[in-house]
């Protein structure tokens, strides 16, 4: 199966509420990343963890990254609509430039 | 800075003509990257290029697509001839090789193949 590997493929909560979303690997990495992407647009960029970290922050972002297990979450506190959108993660591996992103997560947050 | 800047942002033609897809990347990256999005297959690495030179065209599905970066300021994809299956969102991105690992994407460009 695919390289980064999104759980849920799709979420659905309340404003204000906590959004989690997951991402499995199978291969070594460098770094892991997460991008976001609004209906029709390209992604953005949101945060980068590397393979010696287990955890990061970023405003309302916290990422978590467990090497032993490959795997690695979003969480999203306090969501607001505007956070409706698709989120990608993508594993950079030890060595070259390619980016292997997996399916994604839509979160709907509902005013 | 602009961004990243994609042309067209959206082609409509029929099977079997030719596509040319363009691509601008930010100042002073280095890097460029072509991908292509559906809903079957997800986001898929097409080619990248490192100082204008092609890295890794793994991901080209087949002869009919060709990428091409003359300078550092501009990149092509081109598919001959297009086919249906062809339909997908085409997405560019770039980013400086050295002090940034984050892709930035352009807004990509929405291919419909008849």
């Amino acid at each position: 199966s695919q390289q980064g590997e999104e759980d849920p493929q799709a979420l659905s909560i309340q404003e204000g509420e906590n959004a989690t979303m997951n991402c499995s690997y199978k291969t070594s990495i460098n770094n892991l990343q997460w991008y976001r992407q609004n209906s029709g647009r390209g992604l953005v960029h949101l945060i980068l963890i590397r393979s010696n970290e287990r955890e990061k922050h970023s405003g309302r972002l916290r990422v978590t990254l467990d090497t032993s297990k490959k795997s690695s979450s979003l969480l999203i506190t306090a969501s607001r609509a505007a956070d409706t959108a698709s989120y990608f993660c993508a594993t950079a591996p030890t060595s070259g430039s390619r980016l292997t992103f997996g399916e994604g997560t839509q979160l709907t947050v509902n005013p | 800075d602009a961004g990243v800047i994609q042309s067209p942002r959206h082609e409509v033609t029929e099977m079997g003509q030719e596509v040319t897809l363009r691509c601008k990347p930010i100042s002073g990256h280095n890097s460029l990257f072509w991908y292509r999005q559906t809903m079957m297959r997800g986001l898929e690495l097409l080619i990248y290029f490192n100082n204008n030179v092609p890295i890794d065209d793994s991901g080209m599905p087949e002869d009919r697509f060709s990428a091409k970066m003359p300078n550092a300021s501009f990149s092509t994809l081109k598919i001959q001839p297009s086919e249906p299956r062809d339909s997908a969102v085409y997405f560019c991105a770039s980013r400086w090789t050295r002090r940034q690992e984050t892709q930035y994407f352009g807004p990509g460009t929405r291919l419909l193949v008849l």
